[in-house]
């Protein structure tokens, strides 16, 4: 059982709009910054939002992150099929003194 | 360029030990906590534990506290994960992985090393 929690799926036809919630607690997201990451089949995840909304070099600006009190989204706007991937969301946890990832969410463009 | 090379794929048996490596280069390895992620094929990612190099002060989750060790060669700026006696459900992919500043989650990853462990 994850720290964070994400829902299992997520879908949306090309252009669409897809969010993908991660609810947290106090001692993760309520005091700390979300980061996401985007994951293929069989490669490692790859950091696509640091800092609830800021985006690596490279990334496209239709990701996008927010937050608000212990839970936080991740938007996918223009749904393209090479979107579809695993996103985790993940925060530093106080209490744990670690990195907590929620259990991820598998985006499929239909 | 930041970059984390893990060490290949390993098949082992039961009981059998285990130390994966993850070499570290493009960034001063000793200012950086490395973090040791597992995942289980299909399944999420799980935080085992962390180092931060320059004074091997080391943090385990508690769901791997005893199970693992976590140990760094500043020498060689290589990050190492090991396993005393493997069990049939260590069999997942590690990842090592290099925090970002200020106890916030990874921004760079290395590729993984997948492990499994059948008799």
């Amino acid at each position: 059982q994850s720290v964070l929690t994400q829902p299992p799926s997520a879908s949306g036809t090309p252009g669409q709009t897809v969010t993908i919630s991660c609810s947290g607690s106090s001692s993760n997201i309520g005091s700390n910054n979300i980061y996401w990451y985007q994951q293929f089949p069989g490669k490692a995840p790859k950091r696509l939002i640091y800092r609830i909304n800021q985006r690596p070099s490279g990334v496209p600006d239709r990701f996008s992150g927010s937050k608000s009190g212990t839970s936080a989204s991740l938007a996918i706007s223009g749904l393209r099929s090479e979107d579809e991937a695993d996103y985790f969301c993940a925060a530093w946890d106080d209490s744990l003194s670690g990195v907590v990832f929620g259990g991820g969410t598998k985006v499929t463009v239909l | 360029e930041v970059s984390l090379v893990q060490s290949g794929a390993e098949i082992k048996k039961p009981g059998e030990s285990l130390k994966i490596l993850c070499e570290c280069s493009g960034y001063s390895f000793a200012h950086f906590w490395i973090a040791w992620v597992r995942q289980v094929p299909g399944k999420g990612l799980e935080w085992m534990g962390i180092i931060f190099p320059d004074d091997s002060d080391t943090r385990y989750s508690p769901s791997f506290e005893g199970q693992v060790t976590i140990l760094v060669d500043k020498s060689t700026s290589t990050a190492s994960l090991q396993f005393v006696s493997l069990r049939d459900s260590d069999s997942a992919m590690y990842y090592c992985a290099r925090l970002g500043d200020d106890y916030t989650p990874p921004d760079f990853w290395g590729q993984g090393t997948l492990v499994t462990v059948a008799s």
